[in-house]
């Protein structure tokens, strides 16, 4: 019973390509989140949406684009894929965060190979 | 401005000795503070978290933080090592402006056998 599942788990792809992870939590959380993982492992948030609203949109390329069809699934849309694309993606979801620090869980990520 | 910093990017301790991996903090209002573990291709798993209260928090597989707010720390312990410690640990403090989490650059932990 995985809670925050996210596929495919490895994607490699060429340059110019368009691509999509899909991720689903079953944790009943309002909130979710794509989070970008590069090389050196530094953690970076790209969006997070709340009951499938935007509510944070870093600075990611509009080449990225989530969506949140509700509130329990989040996918990531990239276009045009660039070598610096490559990276791991993990999708998270947590209720949403406000006076209480709640929990963010993850997925297991997707690693992206952009070739 | 608001942040979180892991000054070790590796600590090696032998197994069976207690370790030690450290966090300071720096937030404008009170801080809530997390810790998080990543094994070798897997997702970060949520470990325990400092939200109010006792200042030594217990989490998962034996591990404990110390909130030291004099120092703005926020060090992971464990009192025995085990070679299935090794992973990557991150330390995240909560953006007040945004309620977000704002993650350290993480430590690799090394348990030697």
């Amino acid at each position: 019973d995985t809670a925050v599942s996210q596929t495919p788990k490895y994607l490699v792809t060429q340059m110019g390509n368009d691509k999509s992870i899909k991720c689903e939590q079953n944790l009943g959380h309002d909130t979710m989140y794509w989070y970008k993982q590069d090389s050196k492992k530094f953690l970076k948030i790209m969006f997070s949406y709340n009951n499938k609203e935007l509510i944070i949109n870093e600075t990611v390329p509009n080449r990225f684009s989530p969506k949140s069809p509700d509130k329990a699934h989040l996918n990531l849309h990239i276009n045009s894929l660039e070598l610096g694309d490559s990276a791991v993606y993990f999708c998270a979801s947590s209720q949403l965060q406000g006076i209480s620090g709640n929990t963010i869980y993850f997925g297991e990520g997707s690693w992206l190979t952009v070739v | 401005a608001q942040s979180v910093a892991q000054p070790e990017d590796q600590v090696k301790v032998a197994e069976g000795n207690p370790l030690t991996v450290k966090c300071t903090y720096s937030v404008s209002g009170n801080p809530y503070l997390f810790w998080y573990v990543q094994y070798p291709n897997r997702g970060l798993q949520f470990l325990l978290k400092y939200i109010t209260g006792d200042n030594l928090v217990k989490g998962s597989y034996g591990f404990e933080a110390e909130f030291n707010k004099s120092q703005t720390s926020f060090h992971l312990k464990k009192p025995s090592a085990l070679v299935s410690d090794s992973a990557l640990y991150f330390c995240a403090v909560r953006d007040d402006s945004n309620y977000q989490l704002i993650w350290g650059a993480g430590t690799k932990l090394i348990i030697k056998p």
